[in-house]
């Protein structure tokens, strides 16, 4: 089956540094997306991405769809501490609601003030 | 942004019992809405697929009988922990698609502790 896989798993910066993440898969997604999920609830959505070489930008977070469709990164510019939090990508084969989601592993982002 | 809600957000039960969560779309109609568990500090892990007015569709390893899901209607779908055991505590997530090309949007979660 598909795998995702997310690196850094976790990762420590100080406030006003900018952070990156990314994911791998090894087969191609029709569409990424990335969440963030705070201690105790569910994720929320931050970005999606629909088309290979998409780069979009929402606020201080910039993502990109690799062109392979097998990539994708998250970029978080001028961190503040309440970037805190689970950063998880997602992979989405079919291009109906109905289609299942794949998840990465997760990085943890601690953001020292 | 589309409204995803989950009730309760915690519970606790016996061993033996059973558990039924509610996840609603709030403003929108979702015919799919999805089930995932999260054991601490992993990933969501989805259990299965509730579609409305037909069989739920369930991961390979997910017992369906273990796990009820049942979608009513275009807002409501439900799931049902029969005879949980503490193997069974976990963050449970529903998510649904507020249109046909549209992406997920995750309910708040229920924490369910089995004693």
């Amino acid at each position: 089956g598909q795998q995702l896989n997310q690196s850094p798993q976790s990762m420590f910066i100080q406030e006003g540094e900018d952070v990156s993440m990314n994911c791998t898969s090894s087969s191609i997604f029709n569409t990424w997306l990335w969440y963030k999920q705070d201690p105790g609830e569910g994720p929320v959505l931050l970005i999606a991405l629909y088309k290979a070489g998409e780069l979009t930008s929402n606020g201080r977070l910039t993502a990109q769809f690799g062109i392979t469709r097998k990539d994708s990164f998250l970029n978080i510019s001028a961190s503040i501490p309440s970037d805190v939090g689970i950063y998880f990508c997602a992979g989405q084969w079919g291009e109906t609601s109905g289609s299942r989601l794949t998840f990465g592993e997760g990085t943890q982002l601690t953001v020292n003030p | 942004g589309a409204v995803v809600s989950q009730h309760p957000s915690w519970v606790i039960c016996k061993s033996g019992t059973s558990v039924k969560i509610e996840c609603r779309s709030l403003d929108f109609q979702a015919t799919t809405m999805f089930w995932y568990r999260q054991f601490p500090k992993q990933s969501l892990m989805l259990m299965a697929t509730s579609n409305e007015g037909s069989k739920a569709t369930y991961e390979q390893g997910v017992e369906k009988d273990k796990f009820l899901i049942n979608h009513a209607s275009l807002t409501l779908s439900t799931l049902t922990v029969t005879s949980a055991h503490p193997e069974d505590s976990s963050f449970y997530i529903c998510s649904a698609p507020p249109g046909a090309r549209e992406t997920q949007y995750f309910g708040p979660g229920t924490r369910l502790l089995v004693l």
